[in-house]
């Protein structure tokens, strides 16, 4: 299968501790996104890359959170000093190009912050 | 930035009747609205998506529409079946000069099918 992946399915942290949340896009996608879906609620927005590019992190809660995409492939979503509210399903997409595409997503990695 | 509204929140047909699901947005540059179909524990599936040079899109039982002028777009499900049960949400794209066409997303419809 050639969907996007993402990994942890799972992951339990202590609040206070830090997380790294990988995503793989589909191969050749140029845009990459991150989203957090609380539960029972749509989807928001976090950051977006065109290939190594980080143009929008508008969404992003604070400076705890931080995303990278180094060699415009694989990105790594970084949670520093977690806190509850950071518990959420944190859900990645990749589209094929710049523009207006349809986003294909992960199953998410599920984040519950103790 | 973009707002976008979603009707109802929960919506229980019976099996084999319609359902529609309706949305409206605020920005008036934006012009792609997908919607996704996401079951319990599983990522969103893209099930359709509309741009705004088109009034309406079908693909078998799914059909979506957009009135540009109201803001708002619908989505209609014909002859609903059990698996059709899941959370649909709608979604807008706000347009950038940056590229950046991260989706604004509706709070989503629960749509039970009732044997």
């Amino acid at each position: 299968g050639a969907g996007v992946s993402q990994s942890p399915r799972y992951k339990v942290a202590k609040r206070g501790q830090d997380v790294a949340l990988r995503c793989d896009p589909i191969s050749g996608h140029v845009s990459l996104f991150w989203y957090q879906q609380a539960l029972g609620q749509g989807p928001e927005f976090l950051t977006y890359f065109q290939n190594e590019a980080q143009l929008d992190k508008s969404g992003l809660p604070s400076d705890r959170f931080f995303a990278e995409r180094p060699e415009g492939s694989v990105s790594t979503l970084k949670i520093q000093r977690t806190q509850q509210e950071d518990s959420a399903v944190y859900l990645c997409a990749s589209s094929l190009t710049v523009s207006n595409q349809p986003q294909h997503f992960g199953d998410g990695t599920r984040l519950s912050i103790l | 930035g973009e707002n976008v509204e979603q009707h109802p929140s929960t919506l229980s047909v019976q099996e084999g009747d319609s359902a529609v699901i309706k949305c409206t947005y605020s920005d008036s540059a934006s012009n792609y609205f997908p919607w996704y179909k996401q079951e319990l524990g599983k990522r969103p599936q893209l099930i359709i998506d509309i741009r705004s040079n088109v009034g309406e899109k079908k693909d078998q039982r799914i059909a979506v529409t957009l009135n540009k002028t109201a803001k708002h777009f619908s989505l209609h499900i014909t002859e609903t079946q059990p698996e059709d049960s899941a959370v649909y949400f709608c979604a807008a794209s706000p347009t950038s000069g940056g590229g950046a066409d991260g989706l604004t997303f509706g709070k989503g419809t629960h749509l039970i099918i009732q044997p």
